[in-house]
């Protein structure tokens, strides 16, 4: 039972940044949000993960309000090999039931170029 | 980072016989280990959680009887699907965190055809 909400695609042109945005209106205190890139035909990968106001790393960067009821994923410049679907769960330690184990529909980006 | 690997990468069967599929954590250990199935143009969708040393956890409206988990050692998980129908053809992900992370690390899938 996924507990997020992503639009369902989005178009981009090469060299542009992108931006992703999540909802999650019920986050619980103890959830960390994470998010995975898939390409057709392999397994998810992922791209980062964070809990409070602002992560980075080499890929993206992740922007979370104080209120945590939204995510922000940000791909610099993106390239025609960001083309993939990007997937937002959010959730605390990986257990039976856990929520973060559940996707919901995903972001098909589709770079153009 | 953590590495997980699945075997095989692809396998055509014919309806009616099984077919197991390996996962395994390359460079550490997974006490849990997640499988997952996707149908074309669709999201993951779990089927069971791999608990090493005990009986799997599957979600409802799996068969636990069709999809048999085996979770014989720290770093190796196998599903077998049993009297296959070309309906369970789908591509089958394992994952699996590691340590205490809330992270999941992804296999690279396996697609199944039954014909």
């Amino acid at each position: 039972l996924a507990k997020t909400t992503q639009p369902i695609s989005m178009d981009s042109y090469e060299g542009q940044e992108v931006n992703i945005t999540c909802s999650h209106n019920n986050i619980a205190t103890n959830d960390y949000i994470t998010w995975y890139q898939q390409f057709p035909s392999q397994g998810p990968r992922f791209i980062i993960q964070g809990y409070k106001t602002k992560v980075t790393n080499e890929v993206a960067s992740l922007f979370i309000p104080a209120d945590r009821k939204s995510s922000t994923l940000s791909l610099p410049r993106v390239s025609l090999s960001d083309t993939a679907v990007y997937y937002c769960l959010v959730g605390g330690a990986l257990r039976t039931g856990a929520n973060n184990l559940f996707f919901g529909t995903g972001t098909r980006l589709t770079v153009i170029p | 980072g953590a590495v997980v690997s699945q075997h095989p990468s692809w396998v055509i069967c014919k309806s009616g016989t099984s077919v197991k599929i390996e996962c395994r954590s390359l460079d550490f250990q997974a006490t849990t280990m997640f499988w997952y199935r996707q149908f074309p143009k669709q999201s993951l969708m779990l089927m069971a959680t791999s608990n090493e040393g005990s009986k799997a956890t599957y979600e409802q409206g799996v068969e636990k009887d069709k999809f048999l988990i085996n979770h014989a050692s720290l770093t190796l998980s196998t599903l077998t699907v049993t009297s296959a129908h070309p309906e369970d053809s789908s591509f089958y992900i394992c994952s699996a965190p590691l340590g205490t992370s809330y992270e999941q690390y992804f296999g690279p899938g396996t697609r199944l055809t039954v014909t």
